[in-house]
């Protein structure tokens, strides 16, 4: 099974609009963090935003927040009056387990075009 | 900001020949990882290393890989034999601790390697 699904491949949006990015995850680890990064086409990633299994709120930065519903396991990314340059994927990532490692598990991404 | 720097950014390399990667992590960070991903398709995990031992590594990270510290700045990864299915881009990546609420991996560039 998938642990992390983006269900969109693409998505459309016009500058100055908002935008939702899906992502959904599967675990049955209590503690775990959920994460989203931006690949422009020049291929590196940034991070967006990070949101923790016992956090009480929604996380947000800045033009980014992050609807959060930990019963229908999902992590969805908003992106609220989307820009020109905002056109890249955009990743959804969890990290699970409290050993020594951290791995992220990446979902296999959105790619958001914004046009004028 | 500080940031993970990689070279370098795109290598070409005959099959069979070896390569490294090289990674200097953000200086304060104690947590390493190697990611690729191969074009068009998403991110996986190859390998993360703590305390100068590897903590954990995925399937893909057979014995043709290897990563090491040879000093305080560098994180290398080495491909001894190339495969033409070693052509991706990859990811380096660092945290300063694990679980952290603001604690996010920080990725580089990536390298973009090329076997012929």
């Amino acid at each position: 099974a998938q642990k992390i699904t983006q269900t969109q491949p693409g998505m459309f949006v016009q500058e100055k609009e908002a935008v939702t990015l899906d992502c959904t995850y599967d675990t049955s680890d209590p503690s775990y963090g959920l994460f989203w990064y931006k690949q422009p086409s020049s291929g590196e990633m940034i991070f967006l935003i990070y949101q923790g299994s016992y956090d009480q709120q929604n996380a947000t930065e800045g033009r980014y927040s992050l609807n959060f519903q930990k019963a229908r396991k999902s992590a969805n990314l908003v992106i609220s009056a989307s820009q020109l340059g905002d056109s890249a994927m955009y990743f959804c990532a969890m990290r699970e387990g409290r050993g020594v490692t951290d791995k992220l598990i990446f979902g296999t991404g959105t790619r958001l075009q914004v046009f004028p | 900001e500080p940031e993970v720097t990689q070279t370098p950014s795109h290598q070409v390399t005959q099959m069979g020949q070896e390569v490294i990667l090289r990674c200097v992590p953000i200086s304060n960070h104690l947590y390493f990882y190697w990611y690729r991903q191969i074009l068009g398709q998403k991110v996986e995990f190859l390998v993360s290393f703590y305390n100068n031992e590897i903590s954990e590594k995925s399937e893909i990270f057979d014995d043709q890989f290897s990563v090491e510290r040879p000093d305080g700045s560098n994180f290398t990864l080495k491909i001894r034999s190339t495969k033409l299915e070693d052509s991706a881009m990859y990811f380096c990546a660092s945290s300063v601790s694990l679980l952290g609420a603001n604690q996010p991996q920080h990725f580089g560039d990536g390298t973009r390697l090329s076997i012929l």
